[in-house]
Order: structure tokens, then sequence, then C-alpha cells
């Protein structure tokens, strides 16, 4: 099983619509957890960590389930600017330093 | 906004060579990470590093890499002996601590080609 395992892309959505990301770790050991974007050919860039209680950040709502080891990504009334690919990061404190990216998911939103 | 800073942008060189990459993490950061991402796959972490000394380290590092902080702001990755398959994107990143504040940031990234 991977570490970190998302949703296959593309993603293709219209203006507006609302799009669910969705994410699987294996190492219920993991203690921090991330969404980053990452647009073509550049580094990723931190959208926002995701809390055990949920968190909204605009039209970005993340929510963690850590008995299912599972964390997603809601983006409501998506926008041109929002096509990229998606990272489903995880940390697992105390078992080293390092960030596990999954493979990305790609969202692309048309006109 | 501060910003973790890398060069070259793009580097190439031939298999064989050894070759650096250079990262100015954040000024109050305590902890640099090197990442790679092969085109079209997954960003892959190679090293962490902390108090001047490797904290972990990935079996992709092996005795060809190398890490160092040569004064009090440059970050670096040495690969002694460059091989083809080395050829991806190099990000370096820091962060302020560890444990539940790991919130990394990273920079622009490096594109090594080998040839």
């Amino acid at each position: 099983r991977k570490e970190v395992e998302q949703d296959p892309g593309p993603f293709n959505v219209p203006e507006g619509a609302t799009v669910a990301f969705n994410c699987t770790y294996s190492n219920s050991a993991s203690q921090s957890f991330f969404w980053y974007r990452q647009d073509c050919r550049k580094e990723p860039k931190l959208l926002m960590s995701v809390y055990s209680s949920g968190n909204e950040d605009g039209r970005f709502t993340a929510q963690l389930n850590r008995a299912s080891q599972y964390i997603s990504l809601l983006i409501r009334d998506s926008k041109l600017s929002d096509s990229a690919t998606y990272l489903c990061v995880v940390n697992a404190w105390g078992q080293g330093e390092k960030l596990i990216f999954g493979q990305g998911t790609e969202l692309s939103v048309k006109p | 906004e501060p910003e973790v800073t890398q060069t070259p942008s793009h580097q190439v060189t031939q298999m064989g060579q050894e070759v650096i990459l250079r990262c100015v993490p954040i000024s109050n950061h305590l902890y640099f990470y090197w990442y790679r991402q092969i085109l079209g796959q997954k960003v892959e972490f190679l090293v962490s590093f902390y108090n001047n000394e490797i904290s972990e380290k990935s079996e992709i590092f092996d005795d060809q890499f190398s890490v160092e902080r040569p004064d009090g702001s440059n970050f670096t990755l040495k690969i002694r002996s460059t091989k083809l398959e080395d050829s991806a994107m190099y990000f370096c990143a820091s962060s302020v601590g560890s444990g539940e504040v790991t919130e990394a940031f990273f920079g622009q990234g490096t594109r090594l080609t080998v040839v």
C-alpha cells in the first residue's frame, strides 16, 4: 500500500463547480497533514494545514478522519486560477523530519 | 514575504561530473530539506538537516549525495558523480520547527539535466 494515496486525476470541472479531493495515508503514527498545490513545473506551495477538527480557508475546506486515515479537500465555487495539481502531504512526527507526498491530483477548471 | 531561494534555476551537466545545488533557507528556520521530483512523478524526500547534521535521509540519498551548511545562510546539496537518472527538479525547503509545526516552504527548484 502506498504511504499516501490520492484520487487519480485529472478532474475537469466548469467554473463555479464544487470539487472534492480524497487522500488516504498508511502510517497511523502520522501527526501532521497538509494540502499543497503545485503549478506546472513550479514548487509545491502550502495551501493549508489540516487539523483534526477540520478547517476552512475561504472557498477551501479540509477534513481529517484519523480513524479512517483519510484526508479531504473541498473547493467551492472553483475559479480558473484553481487549475493546478493538489498534493496531499503527511508528516510522521517523531519518526523523522520528512514530508511524504501523494502523487497529486490534477485539477483543470474550464470557463 | 521571506522565501527560500535556490540557485541555479537550471543546471546541465555531463554524466560523472559533480554538481552543487545551492539554497538559502528562510532566515529564522531551523530545519532544512532537499526533495526531488522526476518529471511526471511525485515529490520524493531526500534528506533533512537540523543543528548542523543530517536528521534523516531516504534510501535515494546514497553515498553519492552530501549536504552541507557552510555558513550561516547557505545550504547545499552535492552530487559527486551524476548519473542520467539524477535528472530531476531538486527542491530545497525549510521549516521553523518540527513535530506539530512542520509547515515547510519550498524554493523554486533547480532543474538538473544530466546528459
